[in-house]
């Protein structure tokens, strides 16, 4: 059965240092993958996806990049964090196209 | 452009009883596909229910259902026999972007139940 992973789970951050978040998935090949951004009390925000290695696809425009540096490996990266990007990061997968299925997040504080 | 619309902010349930969660929205396509997530308190998010535009019958999951009226864009998710772990924030989606399969979601529906 597929998996998903995400770390660290919480991070607590000074504004100006830099960010890396990662997320793998297990049990599948070649997925779609997804970053989102959920503020507090409101929606997802999707912010990257991507279709295949080396492939990203930005939503809207932001501090933040990502990468995918391997089939089932995604990472969200940002070099100077700004207070704004305090928020709650969760990473899906997608097989078919359709349905997503979601990590367990991480909780970004940007202090 | 596709739109999910939650009109209902918070909504709250007795133990044991029905609710029915609306949702509607708007797409140029025929054939697409609906969720509903459900996002506890850990925050990770689940899928609870899928409907495919093209079949007429309500897909049924257990003790969720929905009430899929593809003319009006209207897709209302029904809980039956609550329970306390199904207190959390609901989420419609509605995917887009053809083979990226991006999905866009509404802006959620609060669920209490009450013991």
């Amino acid at each position: 059965s597929q998996t998903i992973h995400q770390w660290p789970a919480t991070l607590v951050q000074p504004v100006g240092s830099p960010l890396s978040l990662e997320c793998t998935v297990e049990g599948t090949s070649n997925p779609n993958l997804y970053w989102y951004r959920q503020a507090a009390g409101r929606g997802l925000q999707l912010l990257f996806y991507s279709v295949g290695i080396g492939q990203i696809s930005s939503e809207v425009p932001q501090n933040l990049s990502a990468s995918r540096p391997q089939d089932r490996q995604f990472i969200l990266s940002s070099k100077k964090l700004l207070l704004s990007d305090s928020g709650f990061y969760l990473c899906a997968w997608s097989e078919n196209s359709y349905e997503q299925y979601f990590g367990p997040g991480t909780r970004l504080t940007v202090t | 452009a596709q739109t999910v619309t939650q009109s209902q902010p918070e909504m709250s349930v007795q133990e044991a009883e029905t609710v029915t969660l609306s949702c509607t929205y708007d797409t140029s396509e025929n054939n697409y596909y609906l969720f509903w997530y459900k996002q506890p308190p850990s925050r990770q998010m689940i899928l609870v229910i899928r409907q495919e535009a093209y079949k007429q019958q309500n897909a049924t999951e257990n003790r969720f259902s929905v009430n899929f009226q593809k003319a009006a864009k209207s897709f209302s998710l029904k809980i039956s026999d609550s329970q306390l772990g199904d207190t959390a924030m609901y989420f419609c989606a509605l995917p887009y972007g053809g083979s990226q399969g991006n999905l866009i979601f509404g802006k959620g529906t609060k669920l209490s139940v009450k013991p």
